[in-house]
């Protein structure tokens, strides 16, 4: 089946640097999301791409979609400690396509 | 607050217990979605209902019943569940099939 790979599982950091996380896949993708997940929480959307090359922003994060529709980055820049927690990327394969598939997740500590 | 809430937050059930997760969403949105979330496995698709009709079940096991009454609620109906089922339960809604998924923060199953 359809697999996302996520990487890197785990980053530790220090407050103010810059992050970046990918996913990729053999699969061609229609629509990439980010999602942040707290814990306990439910994952929150974080910035949807539809578009092959678009780069979007939310404030100190920025993502884009990969031009082969086979992968995408997210970048935070100048961390912060709310910004501790799992980060998914997740894909659909369609423009009507109910599955939505995730990657494992990032972890993101952030070293005091 | 993403707009979809799931009760319970926590609940604790013996194998033998029928009990009954809820889910409300106030987005006007089309389609809600039952998702599982295990430790150190991606999230898994269990069932979508598009304006109230079930459109897919990802071979999940019968002691799992969802029901949607209406476009706003989504119900999943648990029996005789075994401990492996324990897990955060996560719901979510789009605006269409296919469109970006909110979650609701979930319910914290054990199964005992």
């Amino acid at each position: 089946g359809q697999q996302l790979n996520q990487s890197p599982q785990s980053m530790f950091i220090q407050e103010g640097e810059d992050v970046s996380m990918n996913c990729t896949s053999s699969s061609i993708f229609n629509t990439w999301l980010w999602y942040k997940q707290d814990p306990g929480e439910g994952p929150v959307l974080l910035i949807a791409l539809y578009k092959a090359g678009e780069l979007t922003s939310n404030g100190r994060l920025t993502a884009q979609f990969g031009i082969t529709r086979k992968d995408s980055f997210l970048n935070i820049s100048a961390s912060i400690p709310s910004d501790v927690g799992i980060y998914f990327c997740a894909g659909q394969l369609g423009p009507r396509d109910d599955k939505i598939i995730f990657g494992k997740g990032t972890r993101l500590h952030i070293l005091p | 607050e993403t707009g979809v809430t799931q009760t319970p937050r926590h609940l604790v059930m013996g194998m033998t217990n029928k009990k009954s997760l809820k889910c409300e969403q106030h987005l006007g949105h089309n389609a809600m979605y039952w998702y599982k979330q295990s430790a150190k496995k991606p999230l898994e698709l269990m069932f979508v209902y598009s304006l109230e009709e079930r459109v897919e079940n990802n071979s999940v096991p019968s002691r799992f019943s969802p029901e949607c009454p209406n476009s706003s609620h989504l119900f999943l109906h648990l029996h005789t569940l075994q401990p492996e089922d324990s897990a955060l339960y996560l719901c979510a809604s789009s605006q269409d099939r296919g469109r970006s998924a909110f979650f609701g923060q979930g319910t914290r199953l054990t199964v005992v």
